[in-house]
């Protein structure tokens, strides 16, 4: 069954420095997303993606952040210069069209230290 | 904004006891509606879904019906097992259809 993968599963990094997460969504899927879970709390829409354009994004979602798709498989976020408070775990969705279901990657825990 | 109340857990119950994990929504419209699982230490999988009013969703013993007039859609399974404890979120689909809201989650620990 296909699946959304994502790497890594662990990302520890110092304050002020740039991370990307990674993320492959399901293949014939065009539609994707990022989401955030601050431990012991809701998971958080960040953006939506599809064309190669963000479709919408929240308010967490401020400069700091962006999103590409680089090639025809892979999606990243990319946080320009971490803070302690962006210690989360991101999951990658993606979906075949708006309004599917989305599915989830197994997440990425980043730890800002 | 749209917004969904989950009740709160933990929820504990006995192997074989009858679940119902209650969800209410506010949203634009009629969104598509959702029901997320999270084992321990994995990520989100779809559980069921309903896309229009009195649809019932199902899977693995699970149910929820979308209740347009009680803005509802409770989780209920008859017969629970030790491997459904699990963090059970109900999520309805934004009204712009780009994003799922998620409620806060509901910590099921069932007992053999």
């Amino acid at each position: 069954e296909p699946e959304v993968t994502q790497t890594p599963s662990h990302q520890v990094t110092q304050m002020g420095q740039e991370v990307i997460l990674r993320c492959v969504p399901i293949s014939n899927h065009l539609y994707f997303y990022w989401y955030r879970q601050i431990l012991g709390q809701k998971v958080e829409f960040l953006v939506s993606f599809y064309n190669n354009e963000i479709s919408e994004k929240s308010e967490i979602f401020d400069d700091q952040f962006s999103v590409e798709r680089p090639d025809g498989s892979n999606f990243t976020l990319k946080i320009r210069s971490t803070k302690l408070e962006d210690s989360a775990m991101y999951f990658c969705a993606s979906s075949e069209a708006p309004g599917d279901e989305q599915y989830f990657g197994p997440g990425t825990r980043l730890t800002v230290t | 904004g749209d917004s969904v109340t989950q009740m709160e857990g933990p929820v504990t119950l006995s192997e074989e006891a009858f679940l119902t994990i209650n969800c209410t929504y506010t949203a634009t419209g009629y969104p598509s509606l959702f029901w997320y699982v999270q084992y321990p230490g994995e990520g989100l999988q779809l559980l069921l879904k309903a896309t229009k009013a009195d649809d019932k969703g199902s899977n693995k013993g699970f149910e929820a019906t979308y209740r347009k007039e009680t803005t509802s859609f409770h989780l209920e399974k008859g017969s629970v097992q030790v491997s459904d404890s699990a963090v059970y979120f109900c999520a309805p689909l934004s009204g712009g259809y780009n994003k799922l809201i998620f409620g806060a989650g509901t910590r099921l620990a069932v007992h053999p």
